[in-house]
């Protein structure tokens, strides 16, 4: 079953990009990469997702390999409000309603801390 | 538009105790979601709802939780003879169609069982 790995935290000085990386090495043909963001206190949120092609939006950027095993969130500037728990997820899109567990497996996430 | 809300968005109950968590989805979403997350960790599945119907029981933890949804919108959680190990943050969150689509999260329901 196709699951995630990634770094339980990373540090970044405001201002600065910063590259979050998550390994998916049982990625199927099928599976969208999604990334969500825990600020403190809150609910995730949407941030980004993509299949092959490198995704960018107001928010972030989201590089994908080839080969698609691993991916990376770019924050071009980070500031004291991205402050959170990332989490990248891999979601089946062959069906609406594929049910297998790994639909939802959040994990534990990076925790990044912006230093000012 | 309005989101996803929940209520209470604090319970204290005592061990022992049954607990009722409400979720209200995005108008119009079929897909219902339940998490649960322990302090510092990360979001565990409890239950998919799809219209009314549960295709994804597979997380509940034991038979003590059980969840409904009527009229394809609102669900409630319910947690009989609660433990002290089921406080947690108890999390919503709702769908447009299905799973592989946007989940927008609730703000929880923080459950602390004495």
């Amino acid at each position: 079953d196709a699951k995630t790995t990634q770094p339980n935290s990373m540090e970044s000085n405001e201002e600065e990009p910063v590259h979050l990386p998550c390994n998916h090495s049982t990625i199927s043909g099928t599976d969208y990469i999604h990334w969500y963001r825990q600020l403190p206190s809150q609910g995730p949120e949407y941030v980004i997702h993509g299949l092959t092609s490198n995704v960018n939006n107001r928010m972030a950027s989201l590089a994908i390999a080839e080969d698609r095993k691993s991916s990376t969130l770019i924050l071009h500037r980070a500031t004291l409000r991205d402050a959170a728990v990332y989490y990248c997820i891999l979601r089946d899109d062959s069906s609406p309603l594929i049910t297998t567990g790994n639909q939802f497996y959040f994990g534990t996430g990076t925790s990044l801390t912006v230093i000012p | 538009g309005a989101g996803v809300s929940q209520s209470p968005s604090n319970k204290v109950t005592e061990k022992g105790k049954d607990v009722e968590l409400r979720c209200d989805p995005i108008s119009g979403h079929t897909a219902l979601y339940w998490y649960r997350q322990s302090l510092g960790q990360g979001l565990e599945f409890l239950i998919y709802f799809q219209g009314n119907s549960a295709p994804d029981k597979s997380g509940l933890p034991s038979d003590r939780f059980s969840a409904e949804r009527t009229g394809g919108s609102v669900s409630t959680l319910t947690i009989q003879r609660t433990q002290q190990e089921d406080s947690a943050v108890y999390l919503c969150a709702s769908s447009l169609y299905g799973t592989q689509e946007t989940q927008y999260f609730g703000p929880g329901t923080r459950l602390l069982v004495l």
